[in-house]
């Protein structure tokens, strides 16, 4: 397997743009992740889905943020608009359903600038 | 919600030294446990867990102890190599999808 994939593994935009970022989780997976990585804040879950389903989405900041999985093998985290503040490493991870089978594996993630 | 300390947020060590990172919960419902070792340009990858029906597991050079009593879990890597070198992170795992919650990390050197 190919292990989570993400793209783009870097983006530059300027501060009002759309910015779309995108996940693959591994194949038979049920959970999928959303993580923000900053200096300040560390790892912070955004959202995550059980099924394609979102099921807790607190850590989501702002309205400006959204998420979708429209399929098993397919997500997205969208800012509308970005701002400076938004710079930072996002991370999708995905892991199979509990049980004794926790493991998480995470994307290499998406760097993202605000300018 | 859990909540996860790590310290310490940085440390040194010459190379073939042992280096132990610790970390406390706060969700006494938590168990498991692994830890996360990132290298720079790329995402956490899993290096070794434990689950709290077992005090200590062992992988080589890397060990993790678990303490339910105090809530405190700790990483120790011996004979450490250039290579250990990385940024390190302990986690949680609590709430209805046995989410994780991750520490702050800490970042490891080791000195040739």
């Amino acid at each position: 397997d190919a292990g989570v994939i993400q793209s783009p593994r870097h983006e530059v935009t300027e501060m009002g743009q759309e910015v779309t970022l995108r996940c693959k989780p591994i194949s038979g997976h049920d959970y999928l992740f959303w993580y923000r990585q900053t200096m300040m804040r560390g790892l912070e879950l955004l959202i995550y889905f059980n099924n394609n389903v979102p099921i807790d989405d607190s850590g989501m900041p702002e309205d400006r943020f959204s998420a979708k999985m429209p399929n098993a093998s397919f997500s997205t985290l969208k800012i509308q608009p970005s701002e400076p503040r938004d710079s930072a490493v996002y991370f999708c991870a995905s892991r199979a359903a509990v049980g004794g089978r926790e493991k998480l594996f995470f994307g290499s993630g998406t760097q993202l600038s605000v300018l | 919600g859990e909540n996860v300390e790590q310290h310490p947020s940085t440390l040194s060590v010459q190379e073939g030294d042992s280096a132990v990172i610790k970390c406390t919960y706060s969700d006494s419902a938590s168990n498991y446990f692994p830890w996360y070792k990132q290298e720079l340009g790329k995402g956490p990858q899993l290096i070794i867990d434990i689950r709290s029906n077992v005090g200590e597991k062992k992988d080589q050079r890397i060990a993790v102890t678990l303490n339910k009593t105090a809530k405190h879990f700790s990483l120790h890597i011996t004979e450490t190599q250039p290579e250990d070198s990385a940024v390190y992170f302990c986690a949680a795992s609590s709430g209805s999808a046995r989410q994780l919650t991750f520490g702050s990390g800490t970042q490891l050197t080791v000195l040739p």
